[in-house]
């Protein structure tokens, strides 16, 4: 199963902080795709991004989030000001080659607000 | 809104028996079905799709689609305590934009 990685595992902030959330996709993707997963909830779609730039985003996906690919390789989601309902695991996935509808989690980042 | 709707259970079979796992759709232009596990505090592992109507097999898994019926289903053989896990249903259609079912707990007893 081909891997995506993501840091921090665990992030800890407090209310009204920004956060940075990073993932490196499976190599050579245009695909890519973040959700998030409020404990005891559904997975639920955030944004996703084609070739550099978002392709689709949900009514999660506010002002508040963006999502950038600063180096080519790595993906940040940026949440400007937590809430603390934005305490959630958060996942990015992406698809094992391009063209392809199947999709592969990274190991998550749980991210805490207080 | 599209829905996609799956017994929350749990689910408890004893080992080596058949575990079915069901889930329902609201969108008939749904195109693409997905299973899921997910073990407590871990992400979500592929485990099949499928895209047209009928079974699909791989290895102990099964997974069944009747589009007319808006339904999709997960046999698992021979459950193992290992398969004790919350299995996800995720639905695609053209958009790529996959919607989940909350998922149904399993629990295969010794």
């Amino acid at each position: 199963e081909p891997e995506v990685t993501q840091t921090p595992s665990h992030q800890v902030t407090q209310m009204g902080q920004e956060v940075i959330l990073r993932c490196v996709p499976i190599s050579n993707h245009l695909y890519f795709y973040w959700y998030r997963q409020i404990l005891g909830q559904k997975v639920e779609f955030l944004v996703s991004f084609y070739n550099n730039e978002i392709s689709e985003k949900s009514e999660i996906f506010d002002d508040q989030f963006s999502v950038e690919r600063p180096d080519g390789s790595n993906f940040t989601l940026k949440i400007r000001s937590t809430k603390l309902e934005d305490s959630a695991m958060y996942f990015c996935a992406g698809p094992p080659s391009s063209g392809q509808e199947t999709q592969y989690f990274g190991p998550g980042t749980r991210l805490l607000v207080l | 809104q599209k829905e996609v709707e799956q017994n929350s259970g749990p689910l408890s079979v004893p080992e080596g028996a058949i575990a079915s796992l069901n889930c329902t759709y609201s969108d008939r232009g749904s195109q693409s079905f997905f299973w899921y596990r997910q073990y407590s505090g871990k992400s979500p592992e592929l485990i099949m799709f499928i895209y047209s109507n009928g079974d699909k097999e791989d290895g102990r898994f099964t997974a069944q689609l009747n589009k007319a019926s808006q339904y999709v289903s997960l046999l698992i053989r021979d459950s193992q305590p290992s398969d004790s896990a919350t299995y996800l249903c995720a639905v695609m259609g053209g958009s790529y934009i996959p919607t989940f079912g909350r998922g149904t707990s399993l629990i295969v007893h010794p």
